[in-house]
């Protein structure tokens, strides 16, 4: 079963777009919610979390838009550039347990010039 | 050390024959997990250690997995008579406590099975 269900697989959007990355997730447990970013060859980094008390969080250009009550999440990506150009994961993780995070299939960006 | 690290970075190896993949976590990190990164696939949650004991074995796909993690630090992951389809990135990551967040992850291990 999976947990966390994100879309779409991929994306292309041109310089200065704003791609926008779906997650939806099924366990109302879940109480922490990041976004990993990774470039081919290294291992995804923390891009931004949030907690699911506040319906928005932004940092830089990425911002996340979380809405409880339809168990979904996004992530934004203003005045995206090249080097945004990554493969990015939802995760969701719950306090009790193991804290483990339980990751979307992913997303590849690709922004054109 | 500075970051999560991993070794070997790529590992070619038989059908059949045994591998060990390392993890040296982030130096004061008490959690460390396994993750595996198949092709184009998301991160699958293998094992999870607070210290040196594994609350969390749920995610090993098979017997032929095992880990260990010793000293509170280092940590190895085994897989006993390779297969095919275990060939994958074999990702670590540490974290401070149990806060179930700002998970670090190291670069991977490449494991290719032929």
């Amino acid at each position: 079963q999976q947990q966390v269900k994100q879309s779409p697989q991929s994306l292309i959007v041109q310089k200065g777009g704003i791609p926008i990355i779906n997650c939806a997730y099924e366990n109302t447990a879940f109480d922490y919610f990041p976004w990993y970013q990774q470039f081919p060859g290294k291992g995804p980094a923390l891009l931004i979390a949030i907690r699911p008390d506040v319906s928005e969080k932004k940092e830089g250009r990425f911002t996340i838009s979380f809405n409880k009550s339809a168990k979904q999440f996004s992530l934004h990506i203003m005045d995206s550039q090249p080097g945004d150009s990554a493969t990015y994961f939802c995760a969701a993780s719950q306090k009790a347990g193991s804290y483990q995070l339980t990751f979307g299939k992913g997303t590849k960006l690709s922004v054109i010039p | 050390g500075a970051g999560v690290s991993q070794s070997p970075s790529n590992k070619v190896t038989e059908k059949g024959k045994d591998v060990e993949l390392r993890c040296d976590p982030i130096s004061g990190h008490t959690a460390l997990y396994w993750y595996r990164q198949s092709l184009g696939q998301g991160l699958e949650f293998l094992i999870y250690f607070q210290g040196n004991s594994a609350p969390d074995k749920s995610g090993l796909p098979s017997d032929r997995f095992s880990a260990e993690r010793t000293g509170g630090s280092v940590s190895t992951l085994t897989i006993q008579r390779t297969q095919q389809e275990d060939s994958a990135v074999y990702l670590c990551a540490s974290s401070r406590i149990l806060s179930g967040n700002t998970i670090y992850f190291g670069e991977g291990s490449w494991l290719t099975v032929v």
